[in-house]
C-alpha cells in the first residue's frame, strides 16, 4: 500500500534562512504526482509545489523548490529566504497515478515555525 | 467565483443523531472528494466522485455516505454520529484529478 512520510514533527527556521522539510513515499508505481500543500492557521489548504514523477528536473515556484529523487522515494521541499507568512503547517501528498480515480495519500505534517 | 465553499463551519451533535455537511463549487470541476482532518494524522480520504453520479470510496469511508447528483455539489452524510467522527472536515475539488486541488474552509465536527 502506498504509503507516505514525514518524519519531522515540527521544524524552526530563522527569518530570510533556508528550510528544507523531508518526505518519503512508498509506491510500488512508476508514474504518479507529489504534492506540497500549507495549512496556515485559516485551516485553509493551499497549493506550494507539485511534481510529476515522470519529470526528471525538480519542480520550483518561487522561493519554494523539491528535491526529487525518485529512485530514494524521496520529496523534500526546500523554502528559501524564508519569510514569517511561510509559518503553516505543510503536508506532503501523493496522488495515485490511475485516471478515474481521485485517490491522494496525505503525510502527518510538519508544523514550520519561522523565527524574527 | 466562490471556489469551493462548505456549510456550516461549526456543527455540535449528539451521538447517533445525522446530519449532512454541505459542499459545493462552482468551477465546473469533475472531481471533488472528502477528507477528514485529525491531530497528529494528517489528512484522510473518505470519499471521492470522478463526476456526477460516480462515486468512491477512500480511506476511511465507514459511517459516511455521498452521493453526486449534479457536478456543483457532493454532499456527505453522517449515517448515525459517533464520537470517533469528531474532526474536522475539508471538501476538495479539482478540474481533472491531477491539477491543483482546491479546498473549502472546512467543517469542524463536535460529537459528544
Amino acid at each position: 500500500a502506498q504509503t507516505v512520510t514525514q518524519s519531522q514533527p515540527e521544524m524552526s527556521v530563522q527569518e530570510a534562512e533556508t528550510v528544507t522539510l523531508s518526505c518519503t513515499y512508498d509506491t510500488s508505481e512508476s508514474d504518479y504526482y507529489l504534492f506540497w500543500y500549507k495549512q496556515p492557521p485559516s485551516r485553509q489548504m493551499i497549493l506550494v509545489i507539485r511534481q510529476e514523477a515522470y519529470k526528471q528536473q525538480n519542480a520550483t515556484e518561487n522561493r519554494f523548490s523539491v528535491n526529487f529523487q525518485k529512485a530514494a522515494k524521496s520529496f523534500s521541499l526546500k523554502i528559501s529566504d524564508s519569510q514569517l507568512g511561510d509559518a503553516a503547517m505543510y503536508f506532503c501528498a501523493y496522488r495515485f497515478p490511475f485516471s478515474g480515480t481521485y485517490k491522494y495519500i496525505f503525510g502527518t505534517g510538519t508544523r514550520l515555525k519561522v523565527l524574527a | 467565483n466562490a471556489g469551493v465553499t462548505q456549510t456550516p463551519k461549526f456543527q455540535v451533535l449528539k451521538t447517533g443523531q445525522s446530519m449532512t455537511l454541505q459542499c459545493a463549487q462552482d468551477m465546473n470541476h469533475e472531481y471533488m472528494s472528502w477528507y477528514r482532518q485529525d491531530p497528529g494524522m494528517g489528512l484522510r480520504l473518505i470519499h471521492y466522485s470522478v463526476g456526477a453520479g460516480i462515486t468512491d470510496q477512500g480511506e476511511v469511508p465507514n459511517g459516511y455516505n455521498v452521493s453526486r447528483s449534479t457536478t456543483e455539489d457532493f454532499p456527505l452524510r453522517l449515517l448515525s454520529a459517533a464520537p470517533s467522527q469528531t474532526s474536522v472536515y475539508f471538501c476538495a475539488s479539482s478540474a481533472d484529478g491531477l491539477e491543483t486541488q482546491y479546498f473549502g474552509p472546512g467543517t469542524r465536527l463536535l460529537v459528544l
